[in-house]
């Protein structure tokens, strides 16, 4: 099945700096990577995704890039907010199947 | 966007008891949902594939008799916790997929429970 490795595990910047969260996964067959965005008790939300058919993604402050061939993807926090702190998780998922295999989390703090 | 809801939100219970989940699409009928477990400062991790109409698809390593799911509508999946106990604590997510159309893969979630064994 397929594995999906997240990192950093803990990512902590000041406020306005920018912050790159990346994960790679193993099987060339998955065709859509979501990223998920989790305050503490609340439910994971989606943030941004990308598709096999595209190589980059934006959304204001928020950016996604796929490497296919190397089988990772990213996501890019630009002029970061204190309201931007809470566990991110990637995920991906095979084609044909809408079961995501979700990254460990990163936990990103934004120090006012 | 497609909503989910979840009850209850938290649940405190004594060792031995059944505790029973909710989880409701809103606005869309789902002929699948997810149940995922999480531990705290852990990722989601799937229990089961809830299938409506027919028997849920459980992951390796869960107990299908100890976490029960029937998915007994196009809008509403349940989980029942049998017998709970101590290490059952844990905070559960429902989700579902909207199938109308352009949503493609995008899952949405529940509001989660808090479930805390005695």
């Amino acid at each position: 099945g397929e594995n999906v490795e997240q990192h950093p595990s803990t990512l902590s910047v000041q406020e306005g700096d920018s912050a790159v969260i990346k994960c790679t996964y193993s099987d060339s067959a998955s065709n859509y990577f979501p990223w998920y965005k989790q305050e503490l008790g609340k439910r994971p939300q989606l943030i941004i995704d990308i598709r096999s058919n595209v190589g980059e993604k934006k959304d204001q402050r928020i950016a996604v890039t796929l490497n296919k061939t190397a089988k990772h993807f990213s996501l890019h926090i630009t002029e970061t907010q204190p309201e931007d702190s809470a566990v991110y998780f990637c995920a991906a998922s095979i084609r044909g199947s809408y079961i995501p295999t979700f990254g460990r989390g990163t936990s990103l703090i934004v120090h006012p | 966007g497609a909503v989910v809801s979840q009850h209850p939100s938290w649940v405190i219970c004594k060792s031995g008891t059944s505790v029973k989940i909710e989880c409701r699409s809103l606005d869309f009928q789902a002929t699948t949902m997810f149940w995922y477990r999480q531990f705290p400062k852990q990722s989601l991790m799937l229990m089961a594939t809830s299938n409506e109409g027919s028997k849920a698809t459980y992951e390796q390593g869960v107990e299908k008799d100890k976490f029960l799911i029937n998915h007994a509508s196009l809008t509403l999946s349940t989980l029942t916790v049998t017998s709970a106990h101590p290490e059952d604590s844990s905070f559960y997510i429902c989700s579902a997929r909207d199938e109308r159309g352009n949503s493609y893969n995008e899952q949405f979630f529940g509001p989660g429970t808090r479930l805390t064994v005695l």
